[in-house]
């Protein structure tokens, strides 16, 4: 079984549009979540950490449920600059992050 | 407010050449990173650096060395490049300590090796 498993999309939204993505991680271990933005071509970027109580910042909101292992992340009012891959990464110990190839999102005019 | 500087940007080598990519980060971090990230495919790890004077195999070192040179220099050497080696190359730091601790990334070296 993967470590991470999401969707890939592409996931193609207009402007304005809420789009929700979801990720099921398989180590129940894990004890820290990220979700990641990357560009194409570029390197990824912190979006936010994802904390057992959800966690919102601005459009961005974050969910846990840490007895089904899974995330999901909530885009309200999509903006082009959203369009991105984002990356589902859950964490455990000292362990360096893994990265699956994410869910491609294209925010269209 | 550097985080984590590669060098160089961009590199074209010819097959069989050596190259070393320098990575530096200036947040005092433990544990640092090379990836590579392949078209369409996600990042893949080479080999990692828990700390000063450590370093370990990721899931791809075949082909590859690294340095950990002091706290805040990790490098990753090419001793004889393969095209198969084509590739974008992210390093990255974290701190170690656990809790909710999150990598933080260069923005990259695009090597072609043909």
């Amino acid at each position: 079984r993967k470590e991470v498993e999401q969707d890939p999309g592409p996931f193609n939204v207009p402007e304005g549009a809420t789009v929700a993505f979801n990720c099921t991680y398989s180590n129940s271990a894990s004890q820290s979540f990220f979700w990641y933005r990357q560009d194409c071509r570029k390197e990824p970027k912190l979006l936010m950490s994802v904390y057992s109580s959800g966690n919102e910042d601005g459009r961005f909101t974050a969910q846990l449920n840490r007895a089904s292992q899974y995330i999901s992340l909530l885009i309200r009012d999509s903006k082009l600059s959203d369009s991105a891959t984002y990356l589902c990464v859950p964490h455990s110990g000292n362990t360096p992050l893994v990265f699956g190839k994410g869910t491609r999102l294209s925010v269209i005019a | 407010n550097a985080g984590v500087t590669q060098t160089p940007k961009f590199q074209v080598l010819k097959t069989g050449q050596s190259m070393t990519l320098q990575c530096a980060q200036d947040m005092n971090h433990n544990s640092m990173y090379w990836y590579r990230q392949d078209p369409g495919m996600g990042l893949r790890l080479i080999y990692y650096s828990a700390s000063e004077g450590t370093t370990d195999k990721g899931e791809v070192p075949n082909g590859y060395n690294v340095s950990r040179l002091n706290k805040r220099e990790f490098s990753l050497r090419l001793e004889s490049a393969a095209p198969s080696q084509t590739s974008v190359y992210f390093c990255a730091s974290r701190p170690t300590g656990g809790g909710n601790q999150p990598q933080h990334f260069g923005d990259g070296t695009r090597l072609s090796i043909l």
